[in-house]
């Protein structure tokens, strides 16, 4: 079945540091990306939605300047979070798409959990 | 904007028991995908089961199932036969059938207890 890895799956750092975060889809190709944030016992929110080769589109409310979403090929997205803060601190989890249809499942990478100290 | 909701934080089911778990939608669109995840304390997303929203037919996957009522905008999860390994947090998840990749919105999740 499709594998998505995503790394590291643990970050404990420093406030002001920055931290990536790589999701990768091991045997297919991924033309959309999408990223959520999850608090403790809540929901998936989704952050933002990237297609190989062009910007991100990131939803409302969640500051572009501050999570920085590169993909640069049909198998690997990034996400940076720029100059962390406690804040920041939350589940992170990718999900990648082939195919470009809707039909397509979604699969979900198994998360990063980062702690800004 | 489309909504999803699970009104059951928290559900509770003996070992070999059927338990069913709720989720209701909000949408103006005629063409659509549901689905219901999984996420055990490991906290992988581990997808369950999936519904076509132009199919009146019901999925099912060996011990789960759905309830799809459209015109209600319901859709619960059936769970037979329930297993320890089933203890999770559940989502239940809409997806637009735009013809491309779509984003995923998600319910509030109920979490499931198995006991013995």
């Amino acid at each position: 079945g499709a594998v998505v890895s995503q790394h590291p799956s643990r970050v404990i750092c420093k406030s002001g540091t920055s931290v990536k975060i790589e999701c990768r889809s091991l045997d297919f190709q991924a033309t959309t990306m999408f990223w959520y944030r999850q608090f403790p016992k809540q929901s998936l929110m989704l952050m933002a939605t990237s297609n190989e080769g062009s910007k991100a589109t990131y939803e409302q409310g969640v500051e572009k300047d501050k999570f920085l979403i590169n993909h640069a090929s049909l198998t690997l997205s990034t996400l940076t979070v720029t100059s962390a803060h406690p804040e920041d601190s939350s589940f992170y989890i990718c999900s990648a798409q082939g195919g470009g249809y809707s039909n397509q499942p979604q699969h979900f990478g198994d998360g990063t959990r980062l702690s800004i100290l | 904007a489309q909504t999803v909701t699970q009104s059951q934080p928290e559900m509770s089911v003996q070992e070999a028991e059927t338990v069913t778990l709720s989720c209701t939608y909000d949408t103006s669109e005629s063409d659509y995908y549901l689905f219901w995840y999984k996420q055990p304390p490991s906290r992988q997303m581990i997808l369950v089961i999936r519904q076509e929203a132009y199919k009146q037919q019901n999925a099912t996957e060996n011990r789960f199932s759905v309830n799809f009522q459209k015109a209600a905008k319901s859709f619960s999860l059936k769970i037979s036969d329930s297993q320890l390994g089933d203890a999770a947090m559940y989502f239940c998840a809409y997806r637009s059938d735009t013809g491309t990749a779509s984003k995923l919105t998600f319910g509030t999740g109920t979490r499931l207890q198995v006991t013995l």
